[in-house]
């Protein structure tokens, strides 16, 4: 079956755009992630979606970020006036439900570039 | 805030050789996981330990989980090219919801 699916796989951007991230989770799986890994290190937890409401947003270092999902499938992160901070590989996850010893299935993320 | 610091960061080894991954962390867990990451995809769920002292083993990779659930350790005999990747160990909380931490992580090149 298909896994998860991230587009676009990279994106390069002028300082002060604004970019939008998309996930395709797998289907049926009600929890969905987004984290940020910079030069290949630990990952950065951003948001945790359990459908359509999103019960943990701690992790988002601005409101120049913010996500939604819809239909309790697909997910858009968006980070608006982009900064050169904000470099970074965006990994979107599922799992069948939420946080737990749930095995989360990791896409193969967008690779952000801010010039 | 629970934190799951990872030793070595860096690892370079011959094929053959062994070596041993360590994931510490102040805050018990009520089970850890360890992910393999390969460049250019995301990371992939190797195993899951949920008991204090407990041991897997996947082929040539052995698993620990701490006495206290506080730590845990990945030991690869006879490392192959194969096994290059970053891998990241992530511990789940226990008590209520609470997000998965991931660790800081640890870069592996086995060098042919």
């Amino acid at each position: 079956g298909a896994g998860v699916s991230q587009s676009p796989s990279n994106k390069v951007t002028e300082k002060g755009k604004d970019v939008e991230l998309r996930c395709d989770p797998i289907s049926g799986h009600t929890a969905l992630y987004w984290y940020r890994q910079s030069l290949g290190q630990g990952l950065e937890f951003l948001i945790y979606f359990q459908g359509n409401s999103a019960p943990d947003k701690s992790g988002l270092p601005s409101d120049r970020f913010s996500a939604e999902r819809t239909g309790g499938s697909v997910s858009t992160l968006t980070i608006q006036r982009t900064q050169q901070e904000d470099s970074a590989v965006y990994l979107c996850a599922s799992s069948p439900r939420g946080w737990g010893a749930n095995e989360q299935f990791f896409g193969p993320g967008t690779r952000l570039t801010v010039l | 805030t629970q934190l799951l610091e990872q030793s070595p960061q860096f690892l370079s080894i011959q094929e053959g050789e062994n070596l041993t991954v360590y994931c510490n962390s102040s805050s018990v867990f009520s089970s850890l996981q360890w992910y393999r990451q390969e460049p250019g995809e995301g990371p992939v769920l190797l195993v899951t330990v949920v008991t204090g002292g407990e041991v897997k083993k996947l082929k040539r990779l052995t698993f620990q989980f701490g006495d206290a659930r506080k730590d845990s350790s990945l030991h690869i005999t006879a490392a192959q090219p194969g096994d290059t990747g970053l891998y990241l160990c992530a511990g789940v909380p226990s008590g209520g919801y609470q997000k998965v931490t991931f660790g800081t992580g640890t870069k592996l090149q086995v060098i042919p």
